[in-house]
């Protein structure tokens, strides 16, 4: 059974660092993984699609890698700024699934 | 173009009760998904439906069903309706699956008491 984790479950920043966040599933034979954010009371807004063939997407200040081998992900937000406050989920559809599993999700603040 | 519509937005329903949640997806869009998130469980998969037909179904109990229309839009229905059953209900919809960029709505927020 595949299982998403991401680390840590809150971050605060200052406005303007760089961030890393992370995400780690434990079957590698996955079809994608998708980065979300999702603001308080709302839906879910796509961020990243990363195919299991790729090892990188990019959109602006946004950049996600995928380590397949190993179980990993990272999103990477350049220059942070207050609007980017919310929380970051990730999600794998593994091979041959029509389904979204699902990380909890990390908490981000950033502080003006 | 339109997003993907959920209706109705909020709901408060009692225990033993049964409800029925509407989602009409992006046009054009084939496949609609729904997910329940609970702040203890997170975002769990419910089912999958492309073309009137359900492909996957989660791990929840025969009171979670639903159905997808000629038209794409899609309702999902819980009867006998328990506490633990209050949360956000979102829906998703793609032009295939999962297998690219998937479009959710706004949610159902569902209060049972």
């Amino acid at each position: 059974k595949q299982e998403v984790t991401q680390i840590p479950a809150a971050l605060s920043v200052p406005e303007g660092e760089n961030l890393v966040l992370n995400c780690s599933f434990t079957d590698s034979a996955i079809y994608n993984l998708q980065w979300f954010r999702q603001d308080p009371g709302k839906g879910l807004t796509s961020l990243l699609l990363i195919q299991s063939s790729q090892r990188e997407q990019t959109s602006g200040r946004l950049n996600a890698s995928l380590d397949k081998s190993s179980g990993r992900s990272t999103l990477y937000i350049a220059a942070s700024q207050p609007g980017d406050s919310a929380t970051y989920l990730c999600a794998v559809t593994g091979a041959g699934s029509y389904q979204l599993t699902f990380g909890k999700g990390t908490k981000l603040s950033v502080i003006p | 173009k339109a997003g993907v519509t959920q209706t109705p937005r909020y709901l408060i329903k009692t225990r033993g009760q049964q409800v029925t949640l509407s989602c009409s997806p992006i046009s054009g869009h084939r496949s609609v998904s729904w997910y329940q998130q609970t702040p203890g469980q997170g975002l769990q998969f419910l089912f999958e439906y492309f073309s009137e037909t359900q492909r996957n179904k989660g791990n929840f109990p025969g009171r979670f069903s639903g159905r997808q229309f000629s038209n794409s839009r899609s309702e999902m229905n819980v009867s006998t309706l328990e506490l633990g059953d209050s949360a956000l209900y979102l829906c998703a919809s793609s032009l295939e699956g999962s297998q690219e960029t998937q479009y959710f709505g706004p949610g159902t927020r569902l209060l049972v008491l």
